[in-house]
């Protein structure tokens, strides 16, 4: 799995966009990007995922520039309950490797 | 919408005692998963289980657990002599998919070896 690099930990207010970026530099061909969020006491939950270019859900959109060596997770006018841990997780689900491999991820903190 | 349950929600157990944590996956899921996360620490990925058979284990994952899916819906983990430092959150996670990581994940159960 490539390294991921992300900030520590991140403040916003409510109503505004958030946008977190995930360096990844040594990402591998066939490696894809994945968010999952975390609260408190709570197990991971995905978010979402891409390969290239724009991906967009319900919960956020997923911005991978040309050269795929950073991401950028946005979540648009986050509300409290959006204060969570982020994770960027880049691997490639082919083959044997499935198990994902968590870092320390961004600390999202939205403010009243 | 479909979720995986975990049981019990909190387990506390004196050392060297055995315990078994069970999971109920998403009913038409394939892959199951088992993470733990030691409090203020990372999620760790302990196993990986498929076509009744372990796939992949990290290097947490030692003879002192074991991993069974004794029906068609339960996923346990079982520790046999539980030490001080398992103490931590355990998650089960499943997946429909093999070439996706999308994975859902249980609520935890929290395990206190005391």
């Amino acid at each position: 799995l490539a390294k991921t690099t992300q900030p520590i930990s991140m403040d916003s207010y409510e109503g505004q966009e958030v946008n977190i970026t995930c360096s990844h530099n040594n990402i591998a061909t066939n490696d894809y990007i994945t968010w999952y969020q975390q609260f408190p006491s709570q197990g991971p939950r995905f978010i979402i995922q891409g390969y290239k270019t724009k991906v967009t859900n319900e919960v956020a959109s997923l911005f991978i520039p040309a050269d795929r060596k950073s991401s950028t997770l946005s979540l648009p006018r986050v509300s409290l309950s959006d204060t969570a841990v982020y994770y960027c997780l880049v691997g490639s689900p082919s083959g044997s490797a499935r198990q994902l491999t968590f870092g320390s991820g961004t600390q999202l903190t939205v403010l009243p | 919408e479909p979720e995986v349950t975990q049981t019990p929600s909190h387990q506390v157990t004196q050392m060297g005692q055995e315990v078994i944590l069970r999971c109920v996956p998403i009913s038409n899921h394939l892959y199951f998963y088992w993470y733990r996360q030691i409090l203020g620490q990372k999620v760790e990925f302990l196993v990986s289980f498929y076509n009744n058979e372990i796939s992949e284990k990290s290097e947490i994952f030692d003879d002192q657990f074991s991993v069974e899916r004794p029906d068609g819906s339960n996923f346990t983990l079982k520790i046999r002599s539980t030490k001080l430092e398992d103490s931590a959150m355990y998650f089960c996670a499943s997946s429909e998919n093999r070439d996706s990581y999308e994975q859902y994940f249980g609520p935890g159960t929290r395990l206190t070896v005391t």
